[in-house]
């Protein structure tokens, strides 16, 4: 069964602070893509990451795929409160169409 | 355009009552996704479907749960008996495409849950 791992599973900081979510797994994936999920809505995808070694940049946020395409990382510049939320990280299966998602990063970010 | 609708939002039941969740896609989406979101932890997918057929059902609990997608378009997922285990948050989600794992140019588009308590 392929896992994915996030840490830190918790993370609260001060507006303007940098900070980095890493999603790890023992196995190989297709692609990884990162989700954030408001309390009460359905997650909604940030990036899609298909080449090992690939960065994505989304304003303050930079997100790499690893060169062996099993791990991730999501790194927040100067975080800002509507930071706020549950950021996923999602391993996709090539020949089934299947998510594999991580237990998630809760961020706080504190005025 | 308009995204997955679920139905209801909430849901409170006692143990051993039966409850019914309903979704309905994006569109023109072949495939469909249910998914169970406990607190603190992501999705877990529970059965998905392309068009009216069950391509992946293993981690459903079949002894409770069951899902259908008729015409190939909406699709309900029902507990029956309920367990005071399975409160969480129940998404839906649908993508255009029907093989393989979504390129960039696909998405997955979640609903907004159904948040089921049970007591």
């Amino acid at each position: 069964t392929q896992l994915l791992e996030q840490s830190p599973q918790f993370l609260s900081i001060q507006e303007g602070e940098n900070l980095t979510v890493y999603c790890n797994s023992s196995s190989v994936f297709s692609s990884l893509q990162w989700y954030r999920q408001e309390p009460g809505e359905g997650p909604v995808l940030l990036v899609t990451v298909v080449t090992g070694g690939e960065v994505k940049k989304l304003k303050r946020l930079t997100f790499q795929f690893g060169d062996a395409r099993k791990d991730s990382s999501l790194h927040i510049t100067a975080a800002q409160t509507g930071d706020t939320g549950l950021y996923l990280c999602a391993g996709g299966e090539s020949n089934t169409g299947k998510l594999i998602f991580g237990q998630g990063t809760t961020l706080q970010v504190k005025p | 355009e308009a995204g997955v609708a679920q139905s209801p939002r909430y849901k409170i039941i006692e143990k051993r009552q039966s409850v019914a969740f309903w979704c309905n896609p994006i569109s023109g989406h072949a495939t469909l996704y249910w998914y169970q979101q406990i607190l603190g932890q992501g999705p877990k997918l529970l059965i998905q479907f392309q068009n009216n057929g069950v391509v992946d059902d293993s981690q459903l609990p079949k002894d409770r749960f069951s899902a259908e997608r008729l015409k190939g378009v909406d699709s309900t997922l029902k507990i029956q008996p309920a367990k005071l285990e399975d409160s969480a948050v129940y998404l839906c989600a649908s993508r255009q495409g029907v093989t393989g794992f979504p390129t960039p140019k696909e998405t997955q588009y979640f609903g907004p849950g159904t948040r089921l308590l049970v007591l």
